[in-house]
């Protein structure tokens, strides 16, 4: 079964805008992880945020977690065209578990 | 630097045929070995993964099997692909015992007809 949920699926912003994507998860992590897929292509990695680190940034991203809730999200800001890809999270130790993604549409 | 390459990019086979996927990573000694299979639009399903060779887990039963006959080598096979079969797969390798990121292969694209 799925570990991370992410919602909203789809999110369909303009260039300059912030785009928030939130996950949800099930169990106790030590960590979690966000990744990037561009469409046909293989998954990127973003940033890992361990389960004692409540936010984390790296460039335009800023990733918070919160771990009484189960969830976490990312931030894109400052959005552009070139962000338009689907984002996912992961959690998991030896097997990284993937959520069902969210699929960002930044138009110019 | 390490890299992973994945093949073939893209295939199509009949339902029955048989079906090899090969993934080699370079640069790295034992590392763990993916693989996952994607549904057009949808999540990533852990399929198999390998921490040594010929350690394989399965987490999915179907008709799908792993190999690791080399360190850095990680197959996909199955004897008789079913409609269901067709997907993008993707390959992963991490640092032994590490909590950090995957590095992901860009994927072999399966239509079965």
């Amino acid at each position: 079964s799925q570990q991370g949920e992410e919602d909203p699926q789809a999110l369909s912003i303009q260039e300059g805008e912030n785009a928030t994507m939130n996950c949800s998860y099930k169990t106790s992590i030590n960590n979690l992880q966000w990744y990037r897929q561009n469409s046909g292509r293989g998954l990127v990695h973003l940033i890992l945020i361990r389960s004692n680190e409540r936010e984390k940034h790296s460039g335009r991203l800023r990733v918070t977690l919160d771990t009484s809730k189960k969830s976490s999200s990312l931030l894109i800001t400052a959005s552009r065209a070139a962000d338009t890809a689907s984002y996912f999270c992961a959690t998991g130790f030896q097997k990284l578990v993937f959520g069902t993604g969210t699929r960002l549409l930044v138009s110019p | 630097s390490q890299t992973i390459h994945q093949w073939p990019a893209t295939l199509v086979q009949p339902v029955g045929s048989p079906l090899s996927l090969e993934c080699t990573v370079e640069g790295t000694s034992n590392p763990n070995l993916y693989w996952y299979r994607q549904a057009a639009g949808r999540g990533l399903q852990l399929l198999f993964y390998s921490v040594g060779i010929g350690q394989i887990s399965s987490e999915v039963p179907q008709n799908l099997s792993a190999s690791r006959p080399q360190d850095r080598q990680f197959i996909l096979s199955s004897k008789k692909l079913l409609l269901s079969d067709s997907g993008f797969y993707l390959c992963a390798w991490r640092v032994a015992g590490a909590i950090g990121e995957l590095f992901f292969g860009e994927g072999s694209r399966l239509t079965v007809l």
